[in-house]
């Protein structure tokens, strides 16, 4: 079957560094989103990574392994804001869609 | 720009009622549609896809329904509510044509079951 495993819940502190990471099996890859949800909100896209290697975009980093089924969401200089769900997607052979449950993040002061 | 609008955003619905969400895209044509179910915990479920009027793809059997009178419109329906239908409901559209891309989502509809 296909699965992508990401923790349930994180927590960090303002101003820090959190590093959330996502693990997958799936019927082929057509590579890998990161969207962030806010709670009671829809998802919105942060990320996308088809070859290995870290793309960065600001505060945010996404690096992917394919060889490894590994990827990471990086975020750096934590704002309250940040606070949100984390939602992991790998495209598969059919170019569908898998979801993780998503990495509930809280931010402290 | 694209924009894309669901309604309701909530709703309350006794078990054994009808269902109608609607989703409408703007500012883009031959879209592809989606219709998720997010339950708590888990991730979101794929539950209808559309990648042309008329053209409905179901992921998983159910009594819910879908349909696409329009190019730029996507309904969810049910003709019995069930407890279980309970959850939050997004539209999403990527670009057709396009097998990669990313998903723009909807505002989300909750819909509770009693």
């Amino acid at each position: 079957g296909q699965n992508i495993d990401q923790p349930t819940e994180m927590t960090a502190t303002e101003g820090a560094i959190v590093q959330i990471n996502c693990t997958y099996q799936t019927s082929g890859f057509n590579g890998l989103f990161w969207y962030q949800q806010h709670a009671g909100e829809a998802p919105t896209f942060l990320s996308y990574n088809v070859l290995d290697g870290l793309e960065e975009k600001g505060r945010f980093s996404s690096f992917l392994s394919r060889s490894k089924g590994y990827s990471y969401l990086l975020l750096k200089e934590l704002q309250m804001k940040d606070s949100a769900s984390y939602l992991c997607a790998v495209m598969d052979s059919n170019y569908q869609l898998i979801w993780g449950a998503g990495t509930k993040l809280i931010i402290k002061p | 720009s694209q924009t894309i609008h669901q309604w309701p955003a909530t709703l309350v619905q006794p078990v054994g009622s009808p269902l109608s969400l609607e989703c409408t895209v703007e500012g883009t044509s031959n879209p592809n549609l989606y219709w998720y179910r997010q339950a708590a915990g888990r991730g979101l479920q794929l539950l209808f896809y559309s990648v042309g009027i008329g053209q409905i793809s179901s992921e998983v059997p159910q009594n819910l329904s879908a349909s696409r009178p329009q190019d730029r419109q996507f309904i969810l329906s049910s003709k019995k509510l069930l407890l279980s239908d309970s959850g939050f409901y997004l539209c999403a559209w990527k670009a057709g044509g396009l097998d990669t891309g990313e998903l723009f989502f909807g505002e989300g509809s909750r819909l509770t079951v009693l």
